[in-house]
């Protein structure tokens, strides 16, 4: 299948400084992207949809400006966590997917995941 | 009432067994399904897609009721390496939804 790569797989910071994931879609264009945050023992929450070369749609409850998602190439897409705090501590993870008819029905691709410590 | 509820568990079953998971979803519009396997600390990893049909892989039995809005996963002759957390994915128009997953523990 194909393949998503994420960077960091892991991540500690202090509080108050900013982190950026990446999320690399390695042998397929992915149109769209996702990003996901998941607590201990709790199910994957979507935070955002990513379409290549336009703002990012976030979830309700999701600031935007703490969590800026740059989606410029079919490929890529990063996900900035802005002035982090021990409450953002986190495993984030994306997904890709290549849509049909504008569509979320196709398989979503995973990374990996990027745990984030917030210390 | 979570648009997609799965019972947590977890389900203990020993080797050999014959397991069923069900999910239930909200939104009447929804148009497909999936299930995903997650293993600890691991990114969800597609286990199939549930069709109207429904479908068999190997072991593994999705079905899709779409009447009384539920989609079943049923896993026979269970393995130690099915033990993971089972994730219901609804999509339609331009959402996806997770369910919280059920975990599975299968026991020598």
């Amino acid at each position: 299948g194909a393949v998503v790569s994420q960077h960091p797989s892991w991540v500690i910071c202090k509080s108050g400084t900013s982190v950026k994931i990446e999320c690399r879609s390695l042998d397929f264009q992915a149109t769209t992207m996702f990003w996901y945050r998941q607590f201990p023992k709790q199910s994957l929450m979507l935070m955002a949809t990513s379409n290549e070369g336009s703002k990012a749609t976030y979830e309700q409850g999701v600031e935007k400006d703490k969590f800026l998602i740059n989606h410029a190439s079919l490929t890529l897409s990063t996900l900035t966590v802005t002035s982090a705090h021990p409450e953002d501590s986190s495993f984030y993870i994306c997904s890709a997917s290549v849509l049909a008819g504008g569509h979320s029905y196709n398989e979503q691709f995973f990374g990996p995941g990027t745990r984030l410590t917030v210390l | 009432r979570k648009e997609v509820e799965q019972d947590p568990g977890p389900f203990n079953v020993p080797e050999g067994a014959t397991v069923a998971f069900n999910c239930t979803y909200s939104n009447s519009a929804s148009q497909s399904f999936f299930w995903y396997r997650q293993d600890c600390r691991k990114e969800p990893k597609l286990l199939m897609s549930v069709y109207s049909s429904g479908n068999e892989d190997g072991r593994f039995t999705a079905q899709l009721n779409r009447a009384s809005q539920y989609i079943s996963l049923l896993i026979r002759d269970s393995k130690l390496s099915d033990s993971a957390t089972y994730l219901c994915v609804v999509a339609g128009g331009f959402k996806t939804i997770f369910g919280a997953g059920t975990r599975l523990f299968v026991k020598a």
